[in-house]
């Protein structure tokens, strides 16, 4: 166990619908980041949030939107979802000790695998 | 803008056989650091080694250690003792305000 929790672990909706992705940091962490990994790719960026404000943004899509809450937990909201949305999502947390300096490596969560049908 | 590159899409090694992993990246920052994370069919993102980019000296854990050359933007993964259980995807990373990932290498290890 990593420390991070990602709820829930596997999900499956049609095209159109709307979904929201849960995480919850390690204790002590106050950045969380959110990646995207389809089939068979690397990790894409979406966003990181440090202790509640957006710190960075990725290539993330206008339909994506995500926040993190006073308890520091976030929530990745995914709307008018495309089959092609279909993919892996982590979220990583971190030990700032300045904030956008992950410097002592991210601790991943075990990620949601969103299928889109 | 950073970037992280991995050439290698596919390796292979024996086992007990050592193995290197390329990784070159492009930043403008002074200050950076890089990582190393394995990622098995289970899918989990562990991480691996970092290095400080201030540091000169080369990072090690147990059997896994970096080659680390900050003037051509070079770090490579060298895992030694190979075991099966080091068969996974191999991506390397680089943090400057966030963490960036290379496309991965597929490593296989064989009996």
């Amino acid at each position: 166990d990593s420390g991070v929790t990602q709820t829930p672990k596997h999900l499956i909706t049609a095209t159109g619908q709307r979904v929201t992705l849960r995480c919850s940091p390690r204790s002590g962490d106050l950045s969380v980041y959110w990646y995207q990994q389809s089939l068979d790719q690397g990790l894409q960026f979406l966003i990181q949030y440090y202790n509640g404000e957006e710190r960075a943004k990725g290539n993330i899509l206008e339909r994506f939107s995500a926040q993190q809450f006073p308890d520091l937990h976030s929530e990745l909201n995914l709307s008018s979802l495309e089959l092609g949305d279909s993919a892996l999502y982590f979220c990583a947390s971190s030990v700032d000790p300045r904030p956008g300096q992950g410097n002592y490596g991210y601790t991943f969560g075990s990620g949601t695998r969103l299928t889109v049908v | 803008a950073q970037t992280v590159t991995q050439s290698q899409p596919e390796m292979s090694v024996q086992e007990a056989e050592t193995v290197t992993l390329s990784c070159t990246y492009d930043t403008s920052e002074s200050d950076y650091y890089l990582f190393w994370y394995k990622q098995p069919p289970s899918r989990q993102m562990i991480l691996v080694i970092r290095q400080e980019a201030y540091k000169q000296q080369n990072a090690t854990e147990n059997r896994f250690s970096v080659n680390f050359q900050k003037a051509a933007k070079s770090f490579s993964l060298k895992i030694s003792d190979s075991q099966l259980g080091d068969a996974a995807m191999y991506f390397c990373a680089s943090n400057t305000d966030k963490l960036i990932f290379g496309t991965g290498t597929r490593l296989q290890v064989f009996p």
